[in-house]
């Protein structure tokens, strides 16, 4: 079945610092979704990405979907303590109806 | 817009006991999954239905899982009987089927601890 990998696991950032995570699929996706998971949240919606190669800004994040459409990140600048949180990617392929999320990267931002 | 609501938001069972969760959907969304997150895991899906009728199902441990959506709006999820592994968030997620670049709507979720 298809498989979505995310690293890293844990980041531990300064704030002010980057942070990036990294999606990778077993199989190629016909898009990917983007979630983030307050501590003791629920997911919420960031992006979808459908296009190969496609690259979407929402002010400080930025999301890449691979040319191959089988991997994608998340990148933001210039963190802040707001940005504390799990963030998730979701795959769809195009066999399979059903969204496949990662495990998650859970980022803390130290002050 | 109201969001999709759950109830309860919290359950402790005992293990072999059974336990119910409800979701109401946003009005209008024809598609709704139940997710099941494990702590420190992503949410897997267990179910997904288009209205009343079930799309995929085959995640679904169904010799204890077992769900509806009798109306078309909102479903129950009931779990008889629980064990201690089934610890964990269930999610209800909604969303209107075919339109493109929209998410999923995640309810709050109702957290069900086994003991």
């Amino acid at each position: 079945g298809q498989q979505v990998m995310q690293i890293p696991q844990y980041q531990h950032v300064q704030e002010g610092e980057d942070f990036t995570t990294y999606c990778n699929s077993s199989t190629t996706l016909s898009n990917i979704q983007w979630y983030k998971q307050r501590p003791g949240g629920h997911p919420v919606f960031l992006i979808q990405l459908v296009k190969s190669g496609e690259v979407k800004k929402q002010k400080r994040l930025t999301f890449q979907f691979g040319e191959a459409k089988k991997n994608s990140s998340l990148h933001i600048t210039a963190t802040q303590t707001t940005d504390v949180g799990t963030y998730f990617c979701a795959g769809n392929s195009g066999s399979a109806r059903q969204l496949t999320f990662g495990s998650g990267t859970q980022l803390t931002v130290l002050p | 817009e109201a969001g999709v609501a759950q109830s309860p938001r919290y359950k402790i069972i005992e293990k072999r006991q059974s336990v119910a969760f409800w979701c109401n959907p946003i009005s209008g969304h024809a598609t709704l999954y139940w997710y099941q997150q494990i702590l420190g895991q992503g949410p897997k899906l267990l179910i997904q239905f288009q209205n009343n009728g079930v799309v995929d199902d085959s995640q679904l441990p169904k010799d204890r899982f077992s769900a509806e959506r009798l109306k078309g709006v909102d479903s129950t999820l009931k779990i008889q009987p629980a064990k201690l592994e089934d610890s964990a968030v269930y999610l209800c997620a909604s969303r209107v089927p075919g339109q493109k670049r929209n998410g999923y709507t995640f309810g709050s979720g109702t957290r069900l601890t086994v003991v």
